[in-house]
């Protein structure tokens, strides 16, 4: 059965940091490509990043570029997310998900709080 | 970018009633256009990839059609538990974008 667990989120300050994980099972994890989405309280869903099977195509929306940061490691099944110099606006469920737009396999999603 | 606009906004329908529900592009996506299902609490579900396929596990009441600009989901006969909000999602092109969404809610 295809999981994928998302985990790391949590209430951080405007300025602050935080690294969000996915573990996958279920499937070959280095066969697929893989994104971040996000959704603000209340709010449709906006795409966040992708990243290419092998790590070495990544795609960001434009207001998270540079502030952001998709990586992998097939070793672990794992999918990160770097966020940095995180802002209001950046609080959000964060889901991942494989192979979005042709495949069905979501995580259940981790809240990230961006509040002083 | 490409800019995914859904219409209605709202749609307020009684069961056993067919629900159509629009999404336009602001430029040609080819078929890379997905439906998504949302409920409150939980997380998108895929109903449609490529405009037309349904993806597993989902009932022939739903049907996609389109291509280029214009696209649209169908929902034939609703059942009580169709009642969510509905998401298009274009692959065409980085950005990914989605619609604003459409919710279909009981008249």
């Amino acid at each position: 059965e295809v999981q994928l667990v998302e985990s790391g989120g949590g209430l951080v300050q405007p300025g602050g940091s935080l690294r969000l994980s996915c573990t996958a099972s279920g499937f070959i994890f280095s066969s697929y490509w893989m994104s971040w989405v996000r959704q603000a309280p209340g709010k449709g869903l906006e795409w966040v990043a992708n990243i290419k099977q092998d790590g070495s195509d990544r795609y960001y929306v434009d207001s998270v570029k540079g502030r952001f940061t998709i990586s992998r490691d097939n070793a672990k099944n794992s999918l990160y997310l770097q966020m940095n110099s995180l802002r209001a606006d950046d609080t959000a469920v964060y889901y991942c998900a494989r192979a979005i737009g042709t495949e069905a396999y979501w995580g259940q999603g981790t809240l990230v709080t961006v509040s002083s | 970018e490409i800019v995914l606009t859904q219409s209605p906004a709202t749609l307020s329908l009684s069961p056993g009633e067919r629900a159509t529900l629009s999404c336009r592009a602001s430029q040609s996506v080819s078929s890379y256009l997905a439906w998504y299902q949302q409920k409150p609490g939980q997380a998108p579900r895929l109903l449609i990839y490529d405009a037309s396929n349904r993806a597993t596990g989902i009932p022939a009441r739903f049907s996609g059609s389109g291509s280029g600009a214009d696209f649209t989901l169908t929902i034939s006969s609703l059942e009580p538990e169709d009642f969510a909000v509905y998401y298009c999602l274009q692959r065409t092109n980085w950005p990914l974008t989605f619609g604003g969404g459409t919710k279909v809610e009981i008249k």
